[in-house]
């Protein structure tokens, strides 16, 4: 079972370039976020998605685009990318509650990006 | 808002001391809990989790965690810790009524020989 898989892995940009990040679950769950970790901050919510085709902002969406066309699919992009976007970027699905009790998330194993 | 707050960042404890981490939320109703453990480098992994029930749950590595609502609290225990619970842990609630994934901030456990 591949879980949920983030590609890439690493990546270094410039500023001002743009990059889209790949999470894919094969679990077929409903939901899907996009956090970033950062030193003493734990992980914090960017976007999420309830489903395919709808998205919402989370703490810190801004700065990033979101985009979930498949169910198995959730992209976040970086138009013009800051050395504040300088992270660890983490991607979890889950089932959705709806009287079940197994939201449980699953995480990726995270995209380390630099911003130079 | 919901949120959920680690007071310890970082905690030292000897190998075979017991463990306690604490975790606190902020919802009204009866939020789902759950305590990851991250390795460094790595991803998160889940340790429990609660929903309703018990309010004493087990977890996986020996670890358990007690749900206190008139403290608003879930803390993670361990009666004899092991060097290799050095890592980072992370409490977060999930509520269907946010459809949101919360986590705190993190304490840091090392474990001293």
């Amino acid at each position: 079972n591949a879980g949920v898989t983030q590609t890439p892995k690493f990546r270094v940009l410039k500023t001002g370039q743009s990059m889209t990040l790949l999470c894919a679950q094969d679990m077929n769950h409903e939901y899907m976020y996009w956090y970033r970790q950062d030193p003493g901050m734990g992980l914090r919510l960017i976007h999420y998605s309830v489903g395919e085709g709808t998205t919402a902002k989370g703490e810190v969406p801004d700065g990033y685009n979101v985009s979930r066309l498949k169910k198995q699919n959730f992209l976040l992009g970086l138009e013009s990318a800051a050395p504040s976007q300088t992270s660890v970027y983490f991607c979890a699905s889950s089932y959705s509650t709806g009287g079940l009790l197994n939201t449980e998330a699953f995480f990726g194993q995270g995209t380390r990006l630099t911003v130079v | 808002a919901q949120s959920v707050t680690q007071p310890d960042i970082h905690i030292t404890v000897s190998e075979g001391a017991s463990l306690e981490l604490r975790c606190n939320y902020s919802y009204g109703a009866t939020p789902y809990l759950f305590w990851y453990v991250q390795s460094p480098g790595q991803g998160l992994q889940l340790l429990l989790k609660y929903f309703s029930g018990d309010t004493l749950v087990q977890g996986i590595k020996g670890f358990e965690a007690e749900f206190k609502r008139s403290q608003s609290s879930f803390n993670l225990r361990k009666p004899s810790v092991h060097w290799s619970d050095a890592a980072e842990y992370f409490c977060a609630s999930f509520s269907g009524g946010y459809n949101k994934l919360i986590f705190g901030a993190g304490t840091r456990l090392a474990v001293h020989p």
